[in-house]
């Protein structure tokens, strides 16, 4: 298995530009999760699919970001316009069920993280 | 609300000595996890180990322990000999339950240098 796979690695970008962050979630894996770190914040939870429905998105910051997950194998994130605070890695993260359903506590994977600049 | 707290915002130690990562949680719920994760230099998050709130038994792997005691809400991590490579930034996380559904809410992690 290729693990979480997520591109690019690395973007650097100017301050208005438009970024998209993409995700490939390991395969059977029915739950997504975009995680954002930076030194101030440590490691925050923006928003959380399951089964590609969005669960959970009180943790993104603002309206410039938003989040898709059109299928099972694939989400982004896209920032737009992009500012300076918006600098970080961010990791996204895919699990499976766990004990049938949500009582359980699911293991998380995550990709190798995105590293954004925003000059 | 659920809560993790890990004070030791870094430690230092020499290769081969014993070191503790105090993890505390703070939560409502009766069932929970607690988990630990591992940042090493190259960026990315691996996963340790998972801990449920019914088994309060202390787990070994290798040079590596955890000691779960929930009458003090913690859940402390400890690396026996260290080495070089254990090198890396710790993540003590909740499970939290919310919304139907289970989300990890991580702690700031407590930076480990190993010295040769």
């Amino acid at each position: 298995d290729a693990g979480v796979i997520q591109s690019p690695r690395h973007e650097v970008t100017e301050m208005g530009q438009e970024v998209t962050l993409r995700c490939k979630p390991i395969s059977g894996h029915n739950s997504l999760f975009w995680y954002r770190q930076t030194m101030m914040r440590g490691l925050e939870l923006l928003i959380y699919f399951n089964n590609n429905v969005p669960i959970d998105d009180s943790g993104m910051p603002e309206d410039r970001f938003s989040a898709k997950m059109p299928n099972a194998s694939f989400s982004t994130l896209k920032i737009q316009p992009s500012e300076p605070r918006d600098s970080a890695v961010y990791f996204c993260a895919s699990s499976g069920e766990m004990g049938g359903g949500s009582s359980g506590a699911n293991v998380l994977t995550f990709g190798a993280g995105s590293r954004l600049t925003v000059l | 609300a659920q809560k993790v707290t890990q004070a030791q915002t870094e430690i230092s130690v020499v290769e081969k000595e014993d070191v503790t990562l105090d993890c505390v949680y703070e939560t409502r719920d009766t069932t929970y996890y607690l988990f630990w994760y591992k940042q090493p230099p190259s960026g990315e998050l691996v996963f340790l180990i998972r801990r449920n709130s019914f088994d309060e038994q202390n787990e070994i792997s290798g040079r590596y322990s955890w000691n779960f005691q929930k009458s003090t809400s913690s859940f402390n991590f400890t690396i026996t000999a260290s080495q070089v490579v254990d090198s890396a930034v710790y993540f003590c996380a909740l499970s939290e339950f919310s919304g139907g559904y289970n989300k990890l809410i991580f702690g700031a992690g407590t930076r480990l240098a190993v010295h040769p």
